[in-house]
């Protein structure tokens, strides 16, 4: 079965700052890899989303995020943050192949200074 | 277009009572998701539908949990009896189709209820 690891509880950054976020997944061929933000009180939103293809994926709110094989990864990046960016961040995985069943990980709290 | 909605938003009740929640699905969407987000925790995944069938429950603690999604639109989730461990955000999501490999599967969430068991 599929996993998914986001090492990282909390993140601070300051407003303008740039942002990484890492996810890790298990499975044993290509995943459908996913980012979701879930601002308090709300559903979750997707940000981006891996299927096959070019490894860097363009996402809203200029987020993106590369699929890197070897490394069995999955990080969001943004170029410079926003205050408004604070959220929490999900990190999901599907097996591509069987039923859809998708896995999430445990999430990031991102906080930003300003 | 209208989003997935879901009620009550927010419930209190008390251990060995039951609770049921509501999810209207976006119109035309095939596939709905049932998903327990434990606070400091990622969603689980509970239950999926396709239409009026099930999917997957292999997560669905079904000595106490139900589900069903009749005419396959709505859909309500139950518990009876509540246990405290059942304190937990419940959302529901919806697809339109669901199957693997489609660019269609992107899920989209509903607000969540989220349940208070004291």
């Amino acid at each position: 079965a599929q996993s998914v690891t986001q090492p990282d509880i909390h993140i601070t950054v300051s407003e303008g700052a740039s942002l990484e976020l890492r996810c890790n997944y298990s499975y044993g061929a290509t995943p459908y890899l996913f980012w979701y933000v879930q601002s308090p009180g709300q559903g979750l939103q997707l940000l981006l989303k891996y299927f096959s293809g070019d490894t860097l994926v363009q996402g809203i709110k200029g987020f993106e995020a590369e699929f890197k094989r070897s490394q069995s990864s999955f990080n969001l990046r943004k170029p410079s943050v926003h205050w408004s960016d604070a959220a929490e961040y999900f990190c999901a995985v599907v097996a591509s192949g069987g039923s859809y069943i998708p896995t999430f990980g445990r999430g990031t709290s991102l906080i930003v200074h300003p | 277009e209208a989003g997935v909605a879901q009620s009550p938003r927010y419930k209190i009740i008390e251990k060995r009572q039951s609770v049921a929640f509501w999810c209207n699905p976006i119109s035309g969407h095939a596939t709905l998701y049932w998903y327990q987000q434990i606070l400091g925790q990622g969603p689980k995944l509970l239950i999926q539908f396709q239409n009026n069938g099930v999917v997957d429950d292999s997560q669905l603690p079904k000595d106490r949990f139900s589900a069903e999604r009749l005419k396959g639109v709505d859909s309500t989730l139950k518990i009876q009896p509540a246990k405290l461990e059942d304190s937990a955000v419940y959302l529901c999501a919806s697809s339109l189709m669901g199957a693997s490999g489609s660019t269609s599967d992107t899920q989209y969430f509903g607000p969540g209820t989220r349940l208070t068991v004291l």
